[in-house]
Parts: structure tokens; C-alpha cells; sequence
């Protein structure tokens, strides 16, 4: 069973750029997580999917960032524009239900200079 | 607002000597547990979980933790660690009933040979 697939990988922009991050899920995974790790610092949840509705997204930084999942499957995270605080790993989970145990992806590595 | 706390950033600790990872909770209702490891350049994958029942829970690897109410706690230990062990080890907490995860700021563990 194949896992949950990010790109990219690692990521170096300016400030006040653009960055779109991807995830693919497990195949018939209808919940999607995308959390922020800053460096020192746990896992924090930005916005959970179920399907392709929004369950909950009370600690997404909606200024800057968005996030879609138009058709329950893939999701991109967006941050325009970038600020220096914004680097961090953006990890994408992915569950069959709403559940804490949460398979992950490796993370994208975001670096804002 | 729910909070996890691991007291320890970084363990080192030689291989074949047992280890504990410490990790402090705030919940006071229905508390639902996790450790999740990293390893490098991996997504977190779960290493156990406590929901209810036997205070005791093991977990892959040879690990296990004890969920202890009266002090908040649910450190995790390996009675021999190996270097394969060495890693970023996070505690959870679940909040509500719809799979959110509350983090700890992560501990190192560092095996030496």
C-alpha cells in the first residue's frame, strides 16, 4: 500500500513569495490533515478535511494561507504571501475516518529568506 | 486549552541501556494517548496508543508506556534501546471527537555506540 505523497520536498523562497504545497493520500483515505512544524516545536494542525468539506480550520492563518481539496483526493496548501515565521515542515495526514491514528507523509521542508 | 508537555528535549543514552521518555498531559476528562516517532527524513508513524483499559500499553519496537492519572503523565520507555532507535519522539494528546491531535514539543533520542 503505497503512503501519503508530498512535494515538494524542500522549498527555498523570499518573502512576501508564493509557495503551493501538494499531498496525495492514502487511496480511499476520506480525512486529510495538514499540520505545521516549526523546528523545536510538535506538530500543529492547521486545517482537517473530510472529504472535501472543511471540518475544522480554527488555527489556519486565513490571511495567508489556504487550503483545497477539491475532489476528496489530492489537497494543496497555499501561503501568499510568505512571511520569515512561515518556515517550517508542512506534514500531510491522511486517515479513513476522523481518527487520532494518523498515517503521515515525509513533510515539506519550507525555508523563507 | 489542552497542553502536552515533554520535559526532556534530548536523551542521549548508550546502546543496550534501557531509556524513558517523559511526557505530561492537561487533559482532565476523557484522555486519549499517543506517542508517535520520526525518524529522519520520515513522516511520524505511531508507536502506541492508550484510549482506555490497562494502564500499561506496548507498543512496536519493544516499546511501552504507563498512562498514570493522579500524575498526568505517560512516559514512554524501552528497557534496551538500539541505535535503529534513534529518532524525534512525540506525545499526543486527542481533543474532541474528531481525530485532532494535540502535540508535545518532541524529545530527541540520541543512542550512542
Amino acid at each position: 500500500e503505497a503512503g501519503v505523497a508530498q512535494s515538494p520536498r524542500y522549498k527555498i523562497i523570499e518573502k512576501r513569495q508564493s509557495v503551493a504545497f501538494w499531498c496525495n493520500p492514502i487511496s480511499g483515505h476520506a480525512t486529510l490533515y495538514w499540520y505545521q512544524q516549526i523546528l523545536g516545536q510538535g506538530p500543529k494542525l492547521l486545517i482537517q478535511f473530510q472529504n472535501n468539506g472543511v471540518v475544522d480550520d480554527s488555527q489556519l492563518p486565513k490571511d495567508r494561507f489556504s487550503a483545497e481539496r477539491l475532489k476528496g483526493v489530492d489537497s494543496t496548501l497555499k501561503i501568499q504571501p510568505a512571511k520569515l515565521e512561515d518556515s517550517a515542515v508542512y506534514l500531510c495526514a491522511s486517515s479513513l475516518v476522523p481518527t487520532y491514528e494518523q498515517y503521515f507523509g515525509p513533510g515539506t521542508r519550507l525555508t523563507v529568506t | 486549552a489542552q497542553s502536552v508537555t515533554q520535559l526532556d528535549s534530548q536523551v542521549p543514552v548508550f546502546e543496550e541501556a534501557p531509556v524513558e521518555l517523559r511526557c505530561n498531559y492537561s487533559s482532565s476528562v476523557s484522555v486519549y494517548l499517543f506517542w508517535y516517532v520520526q525518524y529522519p527524513n520520515q513522516g511520524l508513524q505511531l508507536l502506541l496508543k492508550y484510549l482506555s483499559g490497562s494502564t500499561l500499553v506496548k507498543g512496536i519496537n519493544g516499546f511501552e508506556a504507563e498512562f498514570n492519572k493522579s500524575q498526568t503523565s505517560f512516559h514512554l520507555r524501552k528497557p534496551s534501546v538500539h541505535i535503529s532507535d534513534t529518532a524525534e519522539y512525540f506525545c499526543a494528546e486527542g481533543s474532541g471527537n474528531t481525530g485532532k491531535l494535540i502535540f508535545g514539543q518532541g524529545t530527541t533520542l540520541q543512542v550512542k555506540p
